[in-house]
């Protein structure tokens, strides 16, 4: 089966500026993740989404990041302005619920994002 | 709150040598428990997961981790590690709900 597909892989923008990045998970999985790896940590989630619901986006910077997921299959992660501290790989994850009721991630190659 | 640590920032294993790469979570039930790989410039792949059962689960790429309620540990393994391996490791839990990383055990592998 395709994976994720994320697009671009790379991005360099000045702060203030913005920036948009593109997902398209495994046919079928319901749920989509984007996730914020910085450089030395391990990935944080922003925002799931279930179809086209918003599941959990606790930790979306609501101020400036946006994300949406239309029509249930394809979605945009969005930084308005952009800062310097959002300097990161951007990765997108698909899942299929399982028999068991776990969520198996499948990640995309992710966005590396600098901001200058 | 639901956390994963990873007490080991970076080890460095002579090829052919065994690996145990550490993971400590903490969680009021049993978790969902999952190790991933990172090669540079790549997204995370899968190794291996535990959900329930026998606390030994394998994985791709010859690793194995093992599920230790008494210790809250689940700790990755190789018998015999290749110039390849070299990576970031991630121990992760969670599942049906918010999946939450550690940050992560870089390996380097020395000839």
């Amino acid at each position: 089966e395709a994976g994720v597909a994320q697009s671009p892989r790379y991005k360099i923008i000045e702060k203030r500026q913005s920036v948009a990045f593109w997902c398209n998970p495994i046919s079928g999985h319901a749920t989509l993740y984007w996730y914020q790896q910085i450089l030395g940590q391990g990935p944080k989630l922003l925002i799931q989404f279930q179809n086209n619901g918003v599941v959990d986006d606790s930790q979306l910077p609501k101020d400036r990041f946006s994300a949406e997921r239309l029509k249930g299959v394809d979605s945009t992660l969005k930084i308005q302005p952009a800062k310097l501290e959002d300097s990161a790989v951007y990765l997108c994850a698909s899942s299929l619920l399982t028999a068991s009721g776990a969520n198996v991630l499948t990640f995309g190659a992710g966005s590396r994002l600098t901001v200058l | 709150a639901q956390s994963v640590t990873q007490p080991d920032i970076h080890i460095t294993v002579s090829e052919g040598a065994s690996l145990e790469l550490r993971c400590n979570y903490s969680y009021g039930a049993t978790p969902y428990l999952f190790w991933y790989v990172q090669s540079p410039g790549q997204g995370l792949q899968l190794l291996l997961k535990y959900f329930s059962g026998d606390t030994l689960v394998q994985g791709i790429k010859g690793f194995e981790a093992e599920f230790k309620r008494s210790q809250s540990s689940f700790n990755l393994r190789k018998p015999s590690v290749h110039w390849s391996d070299a990576a970031e490791y991630f121990c992760a839990g969670g599942g049906n709900e918010k999946l939450t990383f550690g940050t992560g055990t870089r390996l380097t592998i020395i000839p």
